[in-house]
């Protein structure tokens, strides 16, 4: 069965570094990879969608890469701020479908 | 654009009893929803999809009898939770998606306590 991991359940980073979270799937060959963004007690909010064509997509102080070769997919913050301190999930279209799984997600915590 | 709004935002019931939630697509018109589930410092675990005046389709392990979903115009799905149990307390949120089919936008999730 398809399988979603997610780096790390927490990261601890000092502002204005960058933050690298990372998304590692296997049993699975996605058509495109979403990154979502959530903050406690509310729903996800999209950040960004990657094909299977696509190596790499910014918006922003965002940054996402694609590897289908390794399965994975990193998400960069540059320059972070406290304000980006929240979970980070990552999620995988189910080809032919409209369907997402997603990965347990990342919390991030950017301290002064 | 793309907002997605549910209704109530938190909710406490007794055991027993059933409870109706809302989600609506304010701006555009959500040719598919979603009802996913999410427990504590877990991800979202996807409940059931609906396409608007079609039966939903659930995942495996979802009672259908249990959490009744109705979508009945392009703008709003409702989830009920019948004869709700401690158990069935977590964290329900939908999502909506358009024409595009690609990304799913989320609403901001009902609290559901059982008593």
């Amino acid at each position: 069965s398809q399988k979603i991991e997610q780096n790390s359940e927490a990261l601890n980073i000092q502002e204005g570094k960058t933050a690298t979270l990372t998304c590692n799937y296997t049993n699975y060959s996605p058509a495109y990879l979403q990154w979502y963004r959530q903050d406690p007690g509310r729903g996800p909010v999209f950040l960004l969608l990657i094909r299977e064509n696509e190596k790499e997509k910014r918006k922003e102080r965002l940054k996402v890469t694609f590897d289908t070769t390794l399965k994975q997919s990193l998400f960069h913050i540059t320059a972070s701020q406290p304000a980006d301190s929240a979970t980070y999930l990552c999620a995988l279209d189910m080809r032919n479908t409209d369907k997402l799984i997603f990965g347990t997600g990342t919390r991030l915590q950017v301290f002064p | 654009g793309a907002v997605v709004s549910q209704h109530p935002s938190r909710v406490i019931c007794k055991s027993g009893t059933s409870v109706k939630i809302e989600c609506r697509s304010l701006d555009f018109q959500a040719t598919t929803m979603f009802w996913y589930r999410q427990f504590p410092k877990q991800s979202l675990m996807l409940m059931a999809t609906s396409n608007e005046g079609s039966k939903a389709t659930y995942e495996q392990g979802v009672e259908k009898d249990k959490f009744l979903i109705n979508h009945a115009s392009l703008t709003l799905s409702t989830l009920t939770v019948t004869s709700a149990h401690p158990e069935d307390s977590s964290f329900y949120i939908c999502s909506a998606s358009g024409l595009a089919g690609d990304t799913q936008y989320f609403g901001p999730g009902t609290r559901l306590t059982v008593l």
